[in-house]
């Protein structure tokens, strides 16, 4: 398959953990990358590769991967960190880029 | 500071053809590929092409190709996608994107703001 598949919505206590996860076969090869997008706003990058976080991401912010799973995980979840959250990785040729379909974690 | 802006996008009829662009500074441009990504309102992401930073290598998903040609200036630093045969389902806002990599679609660890093009008659 060459789908990213992503649960649709979960909810987080203020300053409690959550983890989100992405699954597809091509997740068994490529890292997953995963970005943030507010209403209105381009996405950013918020996780690239095995666990690399950019410059200016918060370091509650971590990533992790194990078979076809991959899984960005938020602890101590803040106000600010409520939005879209989505996952991509390429397909098996490494030429296609994949998106999962989004996560929208709302901070409670 | 890497900075991308986006230009172009607008109200076009079903079959109509639009040119965009995407000005690129704060990076050596030549060295990386470059990337379009669109989003339907209300919708997810959904990868359109990439370009390699020589302009060499072009990739591009099945939802555009023969229709969208991406291509790339390196001597303006700016990226381009022609779209061509533009259908009511290409309406979307068309983010462009800086890749990590010189040649694959990969990592896009610097987007623009992005540009409305809404195809309807």
């Amino acid at each position: 398959s060459s789908e990213l598949t992503q649960d649709p919505a979960v909810s987080v206590a203020l300053g409690q953990t959550v983890r989100i996860t992405c699954q597809g076969d091509s997740l068994r090869t490529y890292h997953a990358n995963w970005y943030q997008q507010k209403p209105g706003q381009a996405p950013i990058l918020v996780i690239s590769g095995k666990n690399n976080r950019p410059s200016g991401i918060p370091d509650r912010f971590s990533g992790s991967s194990s078979g076809t799973t991959a899984s960005l995980t938020i602890t101590g979840a803040q106000a600010e960190d409520e939005a879209d959250y989505y996952c991509n990785s390429r397909d098996r040729s490494g030429n296609r880029k994949l998106f999962g379909p989004g996560t929208k974690v709302t901070v409670l | 500071e890497v900075h991308l802006l986006e230009s172009g996008g607008g109200f076009i009829q079903p079959g109509g053809s639009l040119r965009l662009s995407c000005a690129a500074s704060g990076f050596t441009f030549s060295n990386f590929a470059m990337t379009w990504v669109r989003q339907a309102p209300g919708k997810g992401l959904e990868w359109v092409s990439t370009i390699s930073g020589s302009g060499g290598s072009r990739f591009s998903a099945d939802s555009v190709k023969g229709r969208f040609t991406i291509s790339r200036d390196n001597s303006k630093n700016t990226l381009f996608l022609q779209m061509s045969s533009l259908r009511v389902d290409d309406t979307a806002i068309y983010y462009c994107a800086k890749e990590i990599s010189g040649t694959y679609p990969v990592t896009s660890d610097s987007w623009g703001q992005g540009t409305l093009v809404t195809v309807s008659s």
